[in-house]
């Protein structure tokens, strides 16, 4: 079975400081991986995702994200935040573009 | 294109009571899901359509929620009847069959639920 472990709740930071949120995901076969962004009564809006290729993915805002088999994680970066990039996020697994499981979500807060 | 339709935005209900979420998705998708996402929580796939065949129910509570998705298109989830636990946002989310958008999930604004 899939699993996906967000391993931090809230992360703090202030604007223009880099930021890491951190994804650990288990499963038996290979899997495709999402990173999604909820802004404030919104729904959930895709990031960035990894197919295969490349382990170094690039998103959409500034966003990168990188798969490490070895350690199965997805962590997600930037390298300057800004204050509207304060938001919910989700780390996502999916077996071949299928069931989706989704993290708890890590909520980002930009401070000026 | 136009995104992922979804009404009401806002329902507020007692226990007990009824409802109905209705979802119209990105036109030519296949795929639709509905979730479930309760406060501090990623969303929980409730159930999953390819057209108008239901693909995956398995964590549905069929004692008191249904979903329907007549014609391959549109698709509304009923509750009846609701429980104080059913206090959600109930997200709807399409898929499409390009190759350059594999695996990504199209989102609706979703539905909040508040049963008093």
């Amino acid at each position: 079975a899939q699993s996906v472990t967000q391993l931090d709740s809230q992360v703090p930071v202030f604007e223009e400081a880099p930021v890491e949120l951190r994804c650990n995901y288990s499963s038996s076969v290979s899997v495709y991986l999402f990173w999604y962004v909820q802004y404030p009564n919104q729904g959930l809006q895709l990031l960035l995702k990894y197919l295969s290729g490349s382990t170094l993915v690039k998103g959409i805002n500034g966003f990168e994200a990188e798969f490490n088999k070895s350690q199965t994680s997805f962590h997600l970066r930037k390298p300057s935040v800004h204050i509207s990039d304060t938001a919910e996020y989700f780390c996502a697994v999916s077996r071949g573009g299928f069931k989706t499981i989704f993290g708890a979500g890590t909520r980002l807060f930009v401070k000026a | 294109e136009a995104g992922v339709a979804q009404s009401p935005r806002y329902k507020i209900i007692e226990k007990r009571q009824s409802v109905a979420f209705w979802c119209n998705p990105i036109s030519g998708h296949a795929t639709l899901y509905w979730y479930q996402q309760i406060l501090g929580q990623g969303p929980k796939l409730l159930i999953q359509f390819q057209n108008n065949g239901v693909v995956d129910d398995s964590q549905l509570p069929k004692d008191r929620f249904s979903a329907e998705r007549l014609k391959g298109v549109d698709s509304t989830l009923k509750i009846q009847p609701a429980k104080l636990e059913d206090s959600a946002v109930y997200l709807c989310a399409s898929r499409g069959l390009e190759k350059a958008k594999l695996g990504e999930q199209f989102f609706g604004p979703g539905t909040r639920l508040t049963v008093l």
